[in-house]
């Protein structure tokens, strides 16, 4: 079973700044098939980017996905207030999902 | 715009069976080859896959769970559900209902999400 680690657990910044996030699997996993999700408090999660670094619709781009093998980033440039949420990574395979913990990502 | 809709009792007793229904809209649950699945979150903590359906019945459970768990699919009603059984407050969680991509995996559509809580 594919185990995600994100770090760091909690990224305090300023609006303006930028963001990196990270997801590291516990084996190889298709870029096809790890995705990342905004989460808000009192909401559900939100479907960011698939396919390792394909936008959703609607999403800014200020959001990108990268990465390959184990290790994957979602990155925020330039910080917006609603930016301020939890992330999770995702992944599908061996027909089933798995999520990372999460990254809380709060004001500086 | 597909939308989907939790219901249920949001408590249930220890050892009983949790029972809730997603309700779609702007969508059909037999269009498409999606897979319709529960998702559960207790609170604090990252989202958890419970298991999917497809329209044509088939069905696949996170292995934890499997035993006590029954997701169902009612094609007429454009509905399916969730069955849990043997509940503990373990189970305690905000529980959705989602919809993958079609031709991709991602969870692209959720519901608002059902506290239920497990005490007696």
């Amino acid at each position: 079973e594919v185990v995600l680690t994100q770090s760091p657990g909690t990224l305090s910044l300023s609006p303006g700044e930028g963001a990196t996030l990270s997801c590291r699997a516990s084996q190889t996993i298709s870029i096809s098939y790890l995705a990342w999700y905004q989460q808000k408090p009192g909401q559900a999660p939100r479907l960011l980017i698939y396919g390792a670094s394909g936008r959703a619709t609607g999403i800014p781009d200020r959001f990108s996905g990268s990465g390959s093998g184990t290790d994957f980033t979602l990155t925020i440039s330039r910080l917006e207030p609603e930016d301020f949420a939890v992330y999770y990574c995702q992944y599908y395979g061996s027909s089933r999902y798995t999520f990372g913990q999460g990254t809380k990502l709060e004001i500086k | 715009q597909v939308q989907l809709q939790e219901s249920g009792p949001g408590l249930v007793k220890p050892s009983e069976t949790l029972a809730l229904t997603c309700t779609v809209s702007g969508g059909s649950v037999s269009g498409g080859g999606h897979y319709w699945s529960w998702i559960r979150q207790p609170p604090g903590e990252g989202p958890e896959w419970i298991g999917y359906i497809h329209h044509s019945g088939g069905t696949n459970y996170k292995p934890s769970l499997k035993s006590r768990v029954t997701i169902s699919i009612d094609t007429s009603k454009n509905q399916f559900s969730l069955r849990l059984t043997s509940v503990t407050a373990a189970d305690t969680a905000i529980y959705y209902c989602a919809r993958d991509g079609g031709f991709s995996p991602q969870l692209e559509y959720w519901g608002q999400g059902a506290l239920v809580t497990v005490s007696s």
